[in-house]
């Protein structure tokens, strides 16, 4: 079945440092999300990407879609604590089961 | 998100016993979800819903069972619950078909099997 595989599971950062954590998958993607869990709470939306080579930014957040539209990355420019939580890539596959299967995530700590 | 409650918050259960989940929205999504979240594993998808009185199986079902004759509520039972099901189960819903529009999720139930 279809892997989702993120890295790095884990990254303790200074304050103002960038960050950025990856996404691959073992099949070609319709799409992807990405999503943001604080601490002791519950996923939140962040964003979807569709098209090939797509990038998007939310303020110090960038997201983007691979070429080949089988990984993604999410960076963060200058880390703010209230960065802090896990970042998960939630993958739709082109083909076969239709099912969003989610990368096992990345925790980021940032030390103020 | 305020459209979407789960309950109870918590939850200490017995191995051999039967529990439920309760799951609902108020945004008259049609589809609804259900993850487990382990560490390690991410989230998993247990079973979903497209519409009232239709449910699918997710990665993993077993041990599971949902039903959905409201489109508003979407339990989820644990017909003989085991300490493998330890674990913070949540509820989801969205607009479209997975993938296809943002899952908004409720708050989560820490749920544990002694």
């Amino acid at each position: 079945g279809q892997q989702v595989m993120q890295i790095p599971q884990y990254q303790h950062v200074q304050e103002g440092e960038d960050f950025t954590t990856y996404c691959n998958s073992s099949t070609t993607l319709s799409n992807i999300q990405w999503y943001k869990q604080r601490p002791g709470g519950h996923p939140v939306f962040l964003i979807q990407l569709v098209k090939s080579g797509e990038v998007k930014k939310q303020k110090r957040l960038t997201f983007q879609f691979g070429e080949a539209k089988k990984n993604s990355s999410l960076h963060i420019t200058a880390t703010q604590t209230t960065d802090v939580g896990t970042y998960f890539c939630a993958g739709l596959p082109q083909t076969g089961r239709r099912a969003l299967t989610f990368g096992s995530g990345t925790r980021l700590q940032v030390q103020p | 998100d305020a459209g979407i409650t789960q309950s109870p918050r918590y939850k200490i259960t017995e191995t051999g016993r039967q529990v439920t989940l309760m799951c609902h929205q108020t945004w008259s999504h049609s589809y609804m979800f259900w993850y487990r979240q382990d560490l390690g594993h991410g989230l998993r998808l247990i079973y979903y819903s497209a519409a009232a009185d239709i449910t699918d199986k997710g990665e993993v079902p077993d041990g599971y069972v949902v039903s959905r004759s409201k489109t508003e509520n979407f339990p989820l039972t644990l017909e003989s619950a085991t300490r493998s099901q330890t674990s913070v189960y949540f509820c989801a819903s969205s607009e479209l078909r997975q993938g296809g529009s943002p899952l908004h999720f409720g708050n989560g139930t820490r749920l544990t099997v002694t």
